[in-house]
């Protein structure tokens, strides 16, 4: 079976200006999440979609990040302005269901550099 | 607060050894740990899992160690290779909500 799909896989940007990420997830995985692996560190749960719908978005900055699952497939994640701290990889991944856990399926990831 | 904590943040293990990396957690709500390896250049695959009802889970030469009173959790990997030099993350999911929290990582490094 395909993977999860991301692209691009690198951007280098300025600071105050605008990215967006695109996702597009396993076929007829229903959950989709958005991670933020800064260097050195494990991956931190931006977003979690559950079709369309968000589950979970308690730890995305929302006065610059947004996200969102149009149809439930695809995702987008857009950042506006970008600050240095944002330099990051952004991860997506999808699931098959909320409740039974067959492993997340990361995709490559997005390494975005801030200047 | 939801935070698993991991150990060593690096490790060199000789061709043939045993590699041991450690997580420990606070949060009693936890109910499902699994082990995530992370090359470069590439998204975390998940290794192995455990739920909290069994204290161990082999999966060839990889074993989760669990000891649910201490609450903490232990991935060990027999016969260490070089193509097993990566990152390595724990992590820990609360039952019914998919989100899981991830160990700060251990880069392994397997040398001949």
């Amino acid at each position: 079976e395909a993977g999860v799909a991301q692209s691009p896989r690198y951007k280098i940007i300025e600071k105050r200006q605008s990215v967006a990420f695109w996702c597009n997830p396993i076929s007829g995985h229903a959950t989709l999440y958005w991670y933020q692996q800064i260097l050195g560190q494990g991956p931190k749960l931006l977003i979690q979609f559950q079709n369309n719908g968000v589950v979970d978005d308690s730890q995305l900055p929302k006065d610059r990040f947004s996200a969102e699952r149009l149809k439930g497939v695809d995702s987008t994640l857009k950042i506006q302005p970008a600050k240095l701290e944002d330099s990051a990889v952004y991860l997506c991944a999808s699931s098959l269901e909320l409740e039974e856990h067959s492993g997340y399926t990361f995709g490559s990831g997005t390494r975005l550099t801030v200047v | 607060q939801q935070q698993v904590k991991q150990s060593p943040q690096s490790l060199i293990v000789q061709k043939g050894g045993i590699s041991i990396i450690n997580c420990a957690y606070e949060n009693t709500a936890f109910d499902y740990f699994p082990w995530y390896q992370q090359f470069p250049g590439k998204g975390p695959a998940l290794l192995i899992a455990i739920r909290p009802d069994v204290s161990e889970k082999k999966e060839g030469r990889f074993t989760i160690s669990f000891n649910k009173s201490a609450k903490q959790f232990s991935l060990h990997i027999m016969d260490s290779q070089p193509g097993d030099s990566a990152t390595y993350f724990c992590a820990a999911r609360t039952f019914g909500n998919e989100k899981l929290t991830f160990g700060t990582g251990t880069r392994l490094t397997i040398i001949p």
